[in-house]
């Protein structure tokens, strides 16, 4: 079963602006991941961010994790159309990742 | 730059037929992962290896699907006969260690229809 659960299910912006992805989860973690996915291709690694940290960046990239909460949040700032893909947050735990069912980010010129 | 290679891209096949998909990590990896992505949804884990050893298989139907890794490096997923349900992305993934901390690298992916 899925148990990362992404929202909004899909967001649609304009360049130049920032883009918030959520998602929640149900049980515990090692670690959350962030991967996106271009249409039909495999899954690229963005960021990790480890149970017991609450903020990391990369680059335009901001994730935080509320363990009380069990949510994360990805933040894209300043979004360009190539950042147009599928965003999918991973569950890290008992050595595998659990994929949520992704938030589809779409950035018009 | 190290990829996970996957072949074929695409498949395309009758129902009861026999499909098998081809996997190589990236060199020096030792887990080996097989997802099927549904159209709309996230990749769920099909089988986990730790080099030629299975350590999770719990969601692979095993009356239709078989995976190995017979020498701990490629691995083939098979199954047989596929169903019309089986219509989805494969998508093959390796990571360096089994540790927590796994950041997992992913191939481009077979899709498969099944007809």
């Amino acid at each position: 079963s899925q148990q990362g659960e992404e929202d909004p299910q899909a967001l649609s912006i304009q360049e130049g602006e920032n883009a918030t992805m959520n998602c929640s989860y149900k049980t515990s973690i090692n670690n959350l991941q962030w991967y996106r996915q271009n249409s039909g291709r495999g899954l690229v690694h963005l960021i990790l961010i480890r149970s017991n940290e609450r903020e990391k960046h990369s680059g335009r990239l901001r994730v935080t994790l509320d363990t009380s909460k069990k949510s994360s949040s990805l933040l894209i700032t300043a979004s360009r159309a190539a950042d147009t893909a599928s965003y999918f947050c991973a569950r890290g735990s008992n050595y595998k990742l659990t994929f949520g069912k992704g938030t589809l980010l779409t950035v018009n010129p | 730059e190290a990829e996970v290679a996957q072949s074929p891209r695409y498949k395309i096949t009758e129902k009861s037929q026999a499909v098998a998909f081809w996997c190589d990590p990236i060199s020096g990896h030792a887990t080996l992962y097989w997802y099927r992505q549904i159209l709309g949804q996230g990749p769920e884990l099909l089988v986990q290896f730790q080099d030629e050893s299975v350590v999770d298989d719990s969601q692979l139907p095993k009356d239709r699907f078989s995976a190995e890794r017979l020498k701990g490096v490629d691995s083939t997923l098979k199954i047989q006969p596929a169903e019309l349900g089986d219509s989805a992305m494969y998508l093959c993934a390796s990571s360096f260690h089994r540790g927590n901390k796994n950041i997992q690298y992913f191939g481009a992916g077979t899709r498969l229809s099944v007809l």
